[in-house]
């Protein structure tokens, strides 16, 4: 069975400029989440879809992020303007069903890392 | 909020020592996984454990959810067993897993 897949796997930009990154979840996962994970801490969540549908996005800082699911499948998480912190390491991962059941383990991608100059 | 704390935050093991490594948690939870994050940076799922005690070849997980912690045990250790381990709660609230800060973990041959 094949993981969760993201990319690009590395990227460096500039600040103020613009970046995405794309999530494909493993098949037939419902639930995909956008974590953060900047450098000595562990992951935060950003975003949380079910289907596409947005289940939670209290800390995604949404004057400057943005993410979609438009078909319930793939998904994209953007940045624009970037700042210098949000030099991270950009996670995705999936799970079956939906939040808050028993059974909800999540399966994580190998994540995006990113470098804003 | 919701606290996760992890002990000890590092641990330098000689090949084939042992280890337990510590999650408390704050609130009641739904489910908690563990984690092992190589040095490559892929979360590695190790176990997903509400409660009781599961064991995968050198690696067992016990979580006793009453009294709001787990422990991760590492029996002969190996070079591979180096990276950050994660534990994370999945609070009943939201799908959403609250990670804690991790145990850097490094043996040396």
């Amino acid at each position: 069975e094949a993981g969760v897949a993201q990319s690009p796997r590395y990227k460096i930009i500039e600040k103020r400029q613009s970046v995405a990154f794309w999530c494909n979840p493993i098949s037939g996962h419902a639930t995909l989440y956008w974590y953060q994970q900047i450098l000595g801490q562990g992951p935060k969540l950003l975003i949380q879809f079910q289907n596409n549908g947005v289940v939670d996005d209290s800390q995604l800082p949404k004057d400057r992020f943005s993410a979609e699911r438009l078909k319930g499948v793939d998904s994209t998480l953007k940045i624009q303007p970037a700042k210098l912190e949000d030099s991270a390491v950009y996670l995705c991962a999936s799970s079956q069903i939906g939040s808050g059941r028993a059974g909800n383990e999540q399966f994580f991608g190998p994540g995006t890392r990113l470098t804003v100059l | 909020g919701i606290q996760v704390e992890q002990s000890p935050p590092d641990l330098i093991l000689q090949e084939g020592a042992n280890s337990t490594l510590r999650c408390n948690f704050s609130d009641s939870v739904n489910n908690l996984q563990w984690f092992h994050q190589n040095p490559w940076g892929q979360l590695i799922n190790l176990f997903y454990i509400p409660s009781g005690t599961k064991q995968n070849g050198r690696l067992s997980a016990t979580t006793v959810a009453t009294e709001r912690y787990s422990l991760l045990y590492i029996s002969s250790s190996q070079t591979t067993d180096s990276g950050v381990y994660f534990c994370a709660p999945l609070y009943n609230q939201g799908g959403k897993l609250i990670f804690g800060q991790g145990t850097e973990l490094s043996v040396k041959p």
